[in-house]
């Protein structure tokens, strides 16, 4: 069975940094590429992140470029999100996300972790 | 920017069938890209229903079907049931990391 859960967030100020991370299980994490995907509360979800398997080709989204980085450790299975200079709109639940049959969607996700930026 | 479009909202009346539909500010998506759809119930994660425009994911009943409409990509639900009433996203794959999502559609089976 698939797992994937999240953790690290919790309360940061304006400005402040936190790392998420997505402990992965049930599959083979070193061949799959993985995302991040978020929702803010009551709003839509937005893609965040992607990263290969290899590492080798990283994308991010516009609102978040030049201030998050995704990374990945294949030996444990675990995939990263380092968010620094947060802002009040970075306030979200964060979802990891596996990819599916090579299709550009997602399969398979996790239960979420909430990010709250505020002073 | 691309902007993929959703409606608000929905409603259909139990075991009646309702299509929901994604499309692109732009014009008429592609079918060159990739569209998917997703389920979401309040303070849950999204579960995958449908990918690659019209494959279903595992688990999914066939009451859920994917396909291209006109100029839009759509989500028709058949025999739609109580617990069918949540919030459904698209999402567009265009290549290169360029994922976007649709605003979402509230579904309400009254």
């Amino acid at each position: 069975e698939v797992q994937l859960v999240e953790s690290g967030g919790g309360l940061v100020q304006p400005g402040g940094s936190l790392r998420l991370s997505c402990a992965a299980s049930g599959f083979t994490f070193s061949s799959n590429s993985m995302n991040w995907v978020r929702q803010a509360p009551g709003k839509g979800l937005e893609w965040v992140s992607y990263i290969s398997a290899s590492s080798a080709t990283i994308y991010y989204a516009d609102s978040v470029k030049g201030r998050f980085t995704i990374s990945r450790d294949n030996a444990k299975n675990s995939l990263y999100l380092q968010m620094n200079s947060l802002r009040a709109e970075d306030t979200a639940v964060y979802y990891c996300a596996t990819p599916v049959g090579g299709s550009g969607g997602f399969g398979y996700w996790g239960q979420g972790t909430l990010v709250t930026v505020s002073s | 920017q691309t902007v993929v479009t959703q409606e608000p909202s929905f409603s259909v009346s139990p075991g009646g069938t309702v299509t929901l539909t994604c499309g692109l500010s732009s014009g008429s998506v592609s079918t060159s890209y990739s569209y998917s759809w997703y389920q979401q119930t309040p303070g849950q994660a999204p579960r995958t229903l449908i990918y690659s425009t019209n494959i279903r994911s595992s688990g999914v009943p066939d009451r859920f079907s994917g396909s291209i409409l006109g100029n839009k990509a759509a989500l028709t639900i058949t025999g739609a049931q109580a617990d069918d009433e949540c919030d459904y996203y698209c999402v567009l794959y265009m290549g290169s990391g360029n994922w976007v999502f649709g605003g979402g559609t509230k579904l309400t089976v009254l």
